[in-house]
């Protein structure tokens, strides 16, 4: 059973591009959720989506960022028109379905480097 | 909100000394508790959970006791490793909108000295 996949697992943008970051749940798993890790810091909660809809996003800034999980495909964390403030670590982390598991499975994350 | 407190680091050990990284949270539910470990370059694995309050957590040799009188759920190791060297985060997953909600502490950062 494949673990949680991201990619690409780097990604550099110049500022004012586009991020577009992808994320596979584990084989079941219809729970996905977001975060931004950024240098020695912590995991900061983004969004947490099931298949087609955003559950919670409060952790998502206002604007230029959006996320996706569509019946079909990836989740997608969106990034318009960078800044160099973007620049960090996402990890995605996927559960299984119900309510019932608190347990997150993380992958490996993707490294967006703003220039 | 629910929050999670951990020490602060970095922690420098030598090999074979006892290592605890205090953490503490505040939860308005009755949350699960974790640690995950993160080595550079990589993503978070899972170290070790307990669910309720008494249970222990124990995995490769950590350990980690949910204390609900004291909101604490501090990891333990007897006898450290230099593999062991990694950035320990102490978690909570509580019931929120429509499912979990992972909150994360700030991390500790572990240096194991052979």
């Amino acid at each position: 059973n494949a673990g949680v996949m991201q990619n690409p697992r780097h990604l550099v943008r110049r500022r004012g591009q586009e991020a577009r970051l992808r994320c596979s749940p584990m084989k079941g798993h219809s729970h996905v959720y977001w975060y931004r890790q950024l240098p020695e810091e912590g995991l900061k909660f983004m969004v947490y989506l099931q298949k087609e809809n955003i559950i919670d996003e409060s952790g998502m800034p206002k604007e230029r960022f959006s996320a996706e999980f569509p019946k079909e495909g990836p989740s997608i964390l969106r990034i318009q028109q960078v800044v160099r403030g973007d620049s960090a670590a996402y990890f995605c982390a996927s559960s299984p379905p119900g309510t019932g598991s608190a347990e997150q499975y993380f992958g490996p994350g993707t490294r967006l480097t703003v220039t | 909100g629910d929050s999670v407190t951990q020490m602060e680091g970095p922690v420098t050990l030598s090999e074979e000394a006892f290592l605890t990284i205090n953490c503490t949270y505040t939860a308005t539910g009755y949350p699960s508790l974790f640690w995950y470990v993160q080595y550079p370059g990589e993503g978070l694995q899972l170290l070790l959970k307990a669910t309720k309050a008494d249970d222990k957590g124990s995995n490769k040799g950590f350990e980690a006791t949910y204390r609900k009188e004291t909101t604490s759920f501090h990891l333990e190791k007897g006898s450290v490793q230099v593999s062991d060297s990694a950035v320990y985060f102490c978690a909570l997953s509580d019931l929120g909108t429509g499912g979990f909600k992972t909150i994360f502490g700030a991390g500790t950062r572990l240096f194991v000295k052979a």
